[in-house]
């Protein structure tokens, strides 16, 4: 079946600096890639909506400055946590099609 | 926008037998409601889904119901297992008819599955 790969699974970054996340589709072509975010025990809350080719598109309250999403080919959407902070720290999950979720990426912001 | 809620938060059930989690939601435009079971550090799974033309459908132990009018949906699970101990999320979106152009999705609030041995 079709299958996002998500890296990296886990990171720990130091307040200030700069994370990048990568969501593959390994063996199809996703157009649109769906950005969440997950607190502990809490459900999961759309960020961006990241089309390939154009501007992504963002939830209200979420930060376009702060999470860039770059969706430059059919195969990868990137999001970047720019300048984080411990507030910044969760588990960021990419879907696309609605139905394949890349394994998430546990962000610790120390 | 769409608002989902789902209850209840947590349902514990013994081996063998059944479990209900219920959804509703608000907006009379969506028409693709999907289940993810999510295990504890890992990626959601898509288990089973309903459009908005069918009412019921089934997959092995696993059903879920549609009201359309009512705006509510159901997962049924029959026969659990301890492996079936999870986190289950329903949530809703606006598909296209070929399926095509997919909307965002609005999750429910998730409901934590316990099926003692």
């Amino acid at each position: 079946g079709a299958v996002v790969s998500q890296h990296p699974s886990r990171v720990i970054c130091k307040s200030g600096t700069s994370v990048k996340i990568e969501c593959r589709s390994l063996d199809f072509q996703a157009t649109t890639m769906f950005w969440y975010r997950q607190f502990p025990k809490q459900s999961l809350m759309l960020m961006a909506t990241s089309n390939e080719g154009s501007k992504a598109t963002y939830e209200q309250g979420v930060e376009k400055d702060k999470f860039l999403i770059n969706h430059a080919s059919l195969t990868l959407s990137t999001l970047t946590v720019t300048s984080a902070h411990p507030e910044d720290s969760s588990f960021y999950i990419c879907s696309a099609y609605q139905a394949f979720f890349g394994q998430g990426t546990r962000l610790t912001v120390v | 926008g769409e608002n989902v809620e789902q209850h209840p938060s947590t349902l514990s059930v013994q081996e063998g037998d059944s479990a209900v989690i219920k959804c509703t939601y608000s907006d009379s435009a969506s028409n693709y409601f999907p289940w993810y079971k999510q295990e504890l550090g890992k990626r959601p799974q898509l288990i089973i889904d309903i459009r908005s033309n069918v009412g019921e459908k089934k997959d092995q132990r696993i059903a879920v119901t549609l009201n359309k009018t009512a705006k509510h949906f159901s997962l049924h699970i029959t026969e659990t297992q301890p492996e079936d101990s999870a986190v289950y999320f329903c949530a809703a979106s606006v598909r296209s008819a070929g399926g095509t152009s997919y909307g965002k999705l609005t999750f429910g609030q998730g409901t934590i599955l316990t099926v003692h041995p």
